[in-house]
């Protein structure tokens, strides 16, 4: 079965620094899609970046890019130049092979303290 | 755009009660989902649909049942609250399958609670 996990169930990080948000997953299938949503206090799921199995190169959306690492099945969220509305709950979530159903991690806290 | 529109926000229900929780999406998505998410969870597929008139079972089914009888709409049945059902719920879709990236778009969630 396919499965996500994230380990931080909380972080802090200083304004206009770069933090990493770790997910691993495991799957047994050869395409799979990994995606990264972020969750403000007011409760709205935000789509942040997608990364396919297939791709070649790391994902980057502005200041969010994502660490894909293959052979370690992680695919970790690197935030650039933090800022206060980036404090938020994130959750790394992958997509099954049948119905595009997204499984979701726990999801990581992220505080940008100023 | 609307995109998708869940309705009711709040509602507060008394065990043993029913309701329906309305989901429509004007994109002509063919899939559609309904997540759950407790306190601070992460979210769990309720039911799916890929498309009017069919639909499957998710990780947490119990004790709810849903339709899709249109395209646009994907209601989700409560049909005898319990407690342990108090959790915000969420309504997606999905262009389909072979969209290009598979993102999901969420409606803004409605929070029940069963007392």
């Amino acid at each position: 079965a396919q499965k996500i996990t994230q380990t931080q169930p909380g972080m802090f990080v200083q304004e206009k620094e770069a933090v990493t948000l770790d997910c691993t997953y495991d799957t047994s299938d050869q395409s799979y899609g990994l995606f990264w949503y972020k969750q403000p206090s007011s409760g709205e799921m935000i789509f942040l970046i997608y990364q396919g199995s297939y791709d070649e190169q790391n994902a980057t959306e502005g200041r969010y890019s994502l660490n894909f690492q293959k052979a370690r099945k992680s695919a970790n969220l690197v935030i650039s130049a933090s800022q206060l509305g980036d404090s938020a709950m994130y959750f790394c979530a992958m997509r099954e092979p049948v119905g595009g159903k997204l499984i979701f991690g726990q999801g990581t806290e992220l505080s940008v303290k100023p | 755009n609307a995109g998708v529109t869940q309705t009711p926000k709040f509602r507060i229900l008394k065990i043993g009660q029913s309701m329906t929780l309305q989901c429509t999406q004007d994109m002509n998505h063919n899939y559609m989902y309904w997540y759950r998410q407790d306190p601070g969870m992460g979210l769990k597929l309720i039911y799916y649909s890929v498309g009017a008139g069919i639909t499957d079972k998710g990780e947490v089914p119990n004790g709810y049942n849903v339709s899709r009888s249109t395209t646009e709409d994907f209601p989700l049945r409560l049909e005898l609250a319990a407690p342990s059902q108090t959790s915000v719920y969420f309504c997606a879709s999905n262009p389909s399958e072979v969209s290009n990236t598979g993102e999901l778009f969420f409606g803004e969630g409605s929070r029940l609670t069963v007392l």
